[in-house]
Formats: C-alpha cells, structure tokens, sequence
C-alpha cells in the first residue's frame, strides 16, 4: 500500500490565484514529520515546510501553508498568489523513521 | 557554502562499465541517504548511512555500492552499469533527533547527478 498519495499528477492554476495540492499519507505510528519539497525543471530538490504530527498549528511559510488535518491522514499543500516560478513538480513526502517516502508528485503550471 | 554537493552532475557512460558518484555535506549532519529518481520523477530510497555505519539498503542490487569514509561523505559505485540504472541519483543529509521524539529533521538534497546508460 502506498505511504503517500498524491492524487493530482497536473495542476493549472492562475497567477496571483491560491492552489492547494492534495497529499494523504498512511501510517501506524503517532510520530511522524510531513514535508512537501518543490522540484523545478532544473532538478534540484527545494524544502518548502514541514509538520510534525505532534504540532498543533498547521505550519506556514511565507506564501506555502500546509493544511494538516490529522483524523484524515491529510496534509495538503496550499500555495497563496501563484507567481510564474511556482511552476514545477511539487512532492509530498513523510518520515517515520529517518528515509523520507515521497509521493508520486503533482505537477503545477502556473498560467500567465 | 554549498551544503550538499555532487560531483558529477552529469554522466554519460557505456552498459557494463563501472563508476562512481561522490557526495558531500558540510552541515555537520550525522545521516547520509542516497535516494533514485526514475523517469518517471518518482523518488524511492537506495541506502541510509547513519555516523558511517550502514542502517537501511532496500532491495538495490548488489552492483550498487555505498561507501561512507567519514560522516560528511557518501559515496555510491555502481558497477556492471545497465540501462535501466539511467535516473537522477540524489545524495541527502539530515540530522537524527533524539529517539522517540518528534524532531523537525528536514533532509537537505544535492544538486543530483544525472546518469545515462547507452
């Protein structure tokens, strides 16, 4: 069974519009960290934000917010005023122990 | 002040040779990850080294070799290359937090090394 889902392989979205990218993760143990990475057509691999599953406030960095919804196994990303470079694939990731198990990824193109 | 580096970060090579790929991390990171990405951008882990001892090798075949000579390298050798070992080979870094606590232990990546089997 698949850790993490990613059930969006494309998104469109506006610029200046807010997007949300879906990730719902499977797990057995209370502690875990969720991450999403954003990976542009250069390659290489960008932190964006991490939840602990202990947080109690949904994280937020700069125009990234992660909305954790615990009872759901959801953590999905939401990206406020979509600019140009947003555009590239964004992956949902969880640890457990220490390797991270990624998602298959969701591709985002952002529309002038 | 590059935190993890790859060298090289392209390489074409031949079906049955043999090469390397060396990683670097001056973060002062004690966990060293080599992760696989394939055509299909799906990344899936290769190997995790914590203080240079060997502590997950998912099912890799054993032409696949990491090496870890101190804490802040990691290096993969990769011999009798074949074509379906093509992918974006990325080398990661975190630092463990203390056992049985959640601890925000982000991973940083390499750059990657692009590897093409003709």
């Amino acid at each position: 069974a698949q850790k993490i889902t990613q059930t969006q392989p494309g998104m469109f979205v506006q610029e200046k519009e807010a997007v949300t990218l879906d990730c719902t993760y499977d797990t057995s143990d209370p502690s875990y960290g969720l991450f999403w990475y954003k990976q542009p057509s250069s390659g290489e691999m960008i932190f964006l934000i991490y939840q602990g599953s202990y947080d109690q406030q949904n994280a937020t960095e700069g125009r990234y917010s992660l909305n954790f919804q615990k009872a759901r196994k959801s953590a999905n990303l939401v990206i406020s005023a979509s600019q140009l470079g947003d555009s590239a694939m964004y992956f949902c990731a969880m640890r457990e122990g220490t390797p991270l198990v990624f998602g298959k990824g969701t591709r985002l193109s952002v529309i002038a | 002040d590059t935190a993890v580096s790859q060298t090289p970060k392209y390489l074409v090579t031949q079906m049955g040779n043999d090469k390397s790929i060396k990683c670097e991390q001056n973060l002062g990171h004690d966990t060293m990850y080599w992760y696989k990405q394939d055509s299909k951008k799906f990344l899936k882990i290769m190997f995790s080294y914590n203080n240079k001892e060997l502590i997950i090798n998912e099912t890799v075949p054993n032409r696949f070799s990491p090496k870890s000579p101190d804490k802040a390298h990691l290096n993969l050798h990769i011999n009798s290359l074949e074509l379906g070992d093509s992918a974006v080979y990325f080398c990661a870094s975190s630092l463990t937090g203390l056992a049985g606590l959640p601890s925000y232990n982000e991973q940083f990546f390499g750059p990657g090394t692009r590897l093409t089997v003709l």
